[in-house]
């Protein structure tokens, strides 16, 4: 049990671009959700919490303008990256916890992102 | 601020011999605490889960808790080469969690 896909694996694309990726919890309730990203070597960065329902919560320094987050259902969050940029490159990787699991974090595969 | 320090190694241990692998904690209302192992290029998966003071022993892997001295810690036992990763550890309540920068653990055949 506790099932979090992510699609794409990984996506190209070219700068200025936008560029769609989800993450779905296939065999529970995900009330919350957590994305990630992650630059070669360097630690997990959480980028925002999202409620199914609500509008995300960012870390700071994260531009909400240019990563939209939408958790519109209880299996289902998406992260989009606007005009995506070269600096933009990295694993994007998305994160679920139900009512049940106590603070315990499903994550995804995971989203290589690479913006040309 | 809240924070989670880990080593980050990384830490280098022969094949068949014991890991040990340590975590401190700011925050004192912390509830809960994770070990993760992350493999170069792929995202975190769950080793144990620990949530009262103690040890909790799962196969190879014992995870330890002292909430008194903020401490967390994962052992691991005969440990193999498929054990070489990047550990995070990761503490927290109310659905949010604090997560170390990670150690990376080297196991030489």
């Amino acid at each position: 049990g506790a099932v979090v896909s992510q699609h794409p694996s990984r996506v190209i694309c070219k700068s200025g671009t936008s560029v769609k990726i989800e993450c779905r919890s296939l065999d529970f309730q995900a009330t919350t959700m957590f994305w990630y990203r992650q630059f070669p070597k360097q630690s997990l960065m959480l980028m925002a919490t999202s409620n199914e329902g609500s509008k995300a919560t960012y870390e700071q320094g994260v531009e909400k303008d240019k990563f939209l987050i939408n958790h519109a259902s209880l299996t289902l969050s998406t992260l989009t990256v606007t005009s995506a940029h070269p600096e933009d490159s990295s694993f994007y990787i998305c994160s679920a916890s139900d009512r049940v699991s106590y603070n315990e974090q499903f994550f995804g595969p995971g989203t290589r992102l690479t913006v040309l | 601020q809240k924070e989670v320090e880990q080593n980050s190694g990384p830490l280098s241990v022969p094949e068949g011999a014991i890991a040990s692998l340590n975590c401190t904690y700011s925050d004192r209302g912390s509830q809960s605490f994770f070990w993760y192992r992350q493999y170069s290029g792929k995202s975190p998966e769950l080793i144990m889960s620990i949530y009262s003071n103690g040890d909790k022993e799962d196969g190879r892997f014992t995870a330890q808790l002292n909430k008194a001295s903020q401490y967390v810690s994962l052992l691991i036992r005969d440990s193999q080469p498929s054990d070489s990763a990047t550990y995070l550890c990761a503490g927290g309540s109310n659905y949010q969690l604090i997560w170390g920068a990670g150690t990376k653990l080297i196991i030489k055949p």
